[in-house]
């Protein structure tokens, strides 16, 4: 059974059209990541939450904005996409933060910009 | 800072072959060591783990030792199968929340 769950698997939206991607988990994990990975490359960390509190990565785009209304759901928000925002965004779960918590990745949306 | 570097790929292989993928880190403590493995069109799936030295984690065939001394979690398997075509990362974790990647070596199996 899946645990981390995304939403949609593919989203296309136009040049400055504000568009939203969902995750949920079911391991109740207390923290949730948002990456960006582009063709070829290894993810790279947007921001995470541990529960509530929101940790923005210090070369993420003010573009990009991040919600966490509950446990179980998170949320990524791109206000206004540029072409160089198409990519794959995975979210991923740990039960804590700490060296020796895996993270669990969820499948991804592929994001593509018209 | 921590960074992970890892074998360029692509790397092709005939089914039955030896896999060997070389990963060195370095990291300013002690991190916990992580192969991730990406199969098309997927989310990264953790494939083993080794959290202290002298450690090996094992999982479908594939294995890694965390070498101190040699700052090194090389990962290997004896016989690969087609379905083992992937791109494979090398990461670590020192303490934190944050995950530092390598590369990726992309992996093709031909039947």
């Amino acid at each position: 059974d899946a645990m981390v769950i995304q939403n949609p698997r593919y989203q296309v939206t136009q040049f400055g059209k504000p568009v939203t991607l969902s995750c949920s988990q079911t391991l109740n994990h207390n923290v949730m990541y948002w990456y960006q990975q582009k063709s070829s490359q290894a993810p790279k960390l947007l921001f995470h939450y541990y529960d509530k509190d929101f940790n923005n990565e210090a070369d993420t785009p003010d573009n990009f904005q991040s919600r966490r209304p509950n446990t179980s759901f998170c949320f990524l928000d791109i206000r206004s996409p540029g072409l160089g925002d198409a990519a794959m965004y995975l979210c991923a779960t740990s039960r804590e933060t700490g060296g020796d918590q895996p993270q669990h990745f969820g499948d991804g949306t592929r994001l593509s910009i018209l | 800072g921590n960074s992970v570097t890892q074998m360029e790929g692509p790397v092709t292989l005939s089914e039955e072959a030896f896999l060997t993928i070389n990963c060195t880190y370095t990291a300013t403590g002690y991190p916990s060591l992580f192969w991730y493995v990406q199969y098309p069109g997927e989310g990264l799936q953790l494939l083993l783990k080794a959290t202290k030295a002298d450690d090996k984690g094992s999982n479908k065939g594939f294995e890694a030792t965390y070498r101190k001394e040699t700052t090194s979690f090389h990962l290997e398997k004896g016989s690969v199968q087609v379905s083992d075509s992937a791109v494979y990362f090398c990461a670590l974790s020192d303490n934190d929340y944050k995950l530092s990647f390598g590369a990726g070596t992309t992996v093709t199996v031909r039947a």
